[in-house]
């Protein structure tokens, strides 16, 4: 099952365009994870925002986190064509003594030169 | 330093056969986690083994198997193949638990025909 949904599916802009993807989640967390992956090969990490964080930056990244409406997003400001990517959200479950780290489907970005 | 490892990065197999894919962690990191990931999807969790111990295991059948190694490299197997077992395999590998951040490897994709 998939515990964070991002919002779009996909997305198209041109370069120097920020790209803004959202995720929401169904259960209680104490983190959020994004991470990047270039065309069918593993995924990077990106960012990671605590639950007790509202906002976090890294570079030309920008996250929020809200945990009252479980949903966060990822801002890329200046976009460049080396930006075109998957890009998931990753959240925390516990199960049964079972811990994983749950990924949404992903948001596909192209950045257009 | 070497990332995170898979072999082998390509293979072919027919329904029915059986699959062993290897897995390196990063050195210094005891947590090895294995994710599926099917086309246009985001990877979903299969195991994850902490210090040679199963930690976690996802919703998969039993014909899907995976160890860890004093080295602390893993090895995920698949029996009786299926057509639908054809995806990219993903290992991942962290500090601690597979709640931190994950740093993958470029998966090795598996098409059954």
């Amino acid at each position: 099952s998939q515990q964070g949904e991002e919002d779009p599916q996909a997305l198209s802009i041109q370069e120097g365009e920020n790209a803004t993807m959202n995720c929401s989640y169904k259960t209680s967390i104490n983190n959020l994870q994004w991470y990047r992956q270039n065309s069918g090969r593993g995924l990077v990490h990106l960012i990671l925002i605590r639950s007790n964080e509202r906002e976090k930056h890294s570079g030309r990244l920008r996250v929020t986190l809200d945990t009252s409406k479980k949903s966060s997003s990822l801002l890329i400001t200046a976009s460049r064509a080396a930006d075109t990517a998957s890009y998931f959200c990753a959240t925390d479950a516990r199960q049964g003594g079972s811990e994983k780290l749950v990924f949404g489907k992903g948001t596909k970005l192209t950045v257009n030169p | 330093d070497a990332g995170v490892t898979q072999s082998p990065t390509h293979l072919i197999k027919t329904r029915g056969q059986h699959v062993t894919l290897r897995c390196s962690p990063i050195s210094g990191h005891k947590s090895v986690s294995w994710y599926q990931q099917v086309l246009g999807q985001g990877p979903q969790f299969i195991f994850q083994y902490y210090e040679k111990e199963e930690r976690g295991r996802g919703n998969f059948p039993d014909r899907f198997s995976a160890r860890q190694f004093p080295n602390y490299s893993s090895e995920l197997n698949v029996n009786a193949l299926l057509l639908g077992d054809s995806a990219l395999y993903l290992c991942a590998s962290s500090l601690f638990g597979s709640l931190n951040v994950l740093t993958f490897g470029a998966g090795s994709r598996l098409t059954v025909l």
